[in-house]
C-alpha cells in the first residue's frame, strides 16, 4: 500500500523559496502511470491544487501559481519535491503530496494523500 | 478553469437524520465519450488530509459506509447522508478532476444539532 509523507521547512521568510518533499513509500514512484500533485489548504479554508509531475518527468501547474513553482522527480530517492520563489503570508498553508493513477489515459481523483505538513511564511 | 460551488456552507443534523450536500460546476464535468462524472466527493476531520468517500460522482470507495451516496450529472452534483453518525461530523468537498487545474469546492460543514 503506497504511503506519501511531506517534509520540509516550517517557517520560510518573506521573499524566500519554499522547499518541501514527498517520500513515497510501497513502490517504486517511476513505476506505473501515475501522476504526482501538490495541494495546499491555508487554516480555515479550502484546497487549492498547485501542480503535478507525471511518472515521465511532464509537469503541469495551477496557472495562478505558475510562474513561482517547478515540482521535479527523484526516482533514486523515491521522492518528488516542491519549490516555491517569492513566498509571501499568503502562502502560509498546510501543504498536500497526492497521487493519482492513469489507466487508459483517463486521469482519477487524488488518493491517497500525505499528511501533511504546516508552513508558515513570517519573518 | 471550472468553479466548483458547495451549498449550504454549513448544516446541523439530528443523529440518525439525513444531511445532503449540493455542488455545482460552473461547466460540464460530464466526459462524452466515456459518459463518466469527473467528480469526487472528500471528508475531512481537523488535523487529517481528506479522506475520499466517492468518485465518478456515484461510486463508493471500498470500506466507505454505504449511508454516503453520491448522485447528479453535468454541473449538478448531492452527496446524502442517509442517516448522521457522530463519526460524519466534518467538512466536505466536492472536487473536478475534468481538466485542469483541479479545483474543489469551498466545503461544507456538517455537525450534530
Amino acid at each position: 500500500q503506497v504511503q506519501l509523507q511531506e517534509s520540509g521547512p516550517g517557517l520560510v521568510k518573506p521573499s524566500q523559496t519554499l522547499s518541501l518533499t514527498c517520500t513515497v513509500s510501497g513502490g517504486p514512484i517511476n513505476s506505473g502511470s501515475y501522476y504526482w500533485s501538490w495541494i495546499r489548504q491555508p487554516a480555515g479554508k479550502g484546497l487549492e491544487w498547485i501542480g503535478r509531475i507525471y511518472t515521465s518527468g511532464s509537469t503541469d501547474y495551477n496557472p495562478s501559481l505558475k510562474s513561482r513553482v517547478t515540482i521535479s522527480l527523484d526516482t533514486f530517492k523515491n521522492q518528488f519535491s516542491l519549490r516555491m520563489t517569492s513566498v509571501t503570508a499568503a502562502d502560509t498553508a498546510v501543504y498536500y503530496c497526492a497521487r493519482s493513477s492513469v489507466v487508459g489515459g483517463t486521469v482519477y481523483w487524488f488518493d491517497p494523500w500525505g499528511q501533511g505538513t504546516l508552513v508558515t511564511v513570517s519573518s | 478553469d471550472i468553479v466548483m460551488t458547495q451549498s449550504p456552507d454549513s448544516l446541523a443534523v439530528s443523529l440518525g437524520e439525513r444531511a445532503t450536500i449540493n455542488c455545482k460546476s460552473s461547466q460540464s464535468v460530464l466526459y462524452s465519450s466515456n459518459s463518466k462524472n469527473y467528480l469526487a466527493w472528500y471528508q475531512q476531520k481537523p488535523g487529517q488530509p481528506p479522506k475520499l468517500l466517492i468518485y465518478w460522482a456515484s461510486t463508493r470507495e471500498s470500506g466507505v459506509p454505504d449511508r454516503f451516496s453520491g448522485s447528479g450529472s453535468g454541473t449538478d452534483f448531492t452527496l446524502t447522508i442517509s442517516s448522521l453518525q457522530a463519526a460524519d461530523v466534518a467538512v466536505y468537498y466536492c472536487h473536478q478532476y475534468y481538466m485542469t487545474p483541479f479545483s474543489f469546492g469551498p466545503g461544507t460543514t456538517v455537525d450534530v444539532q
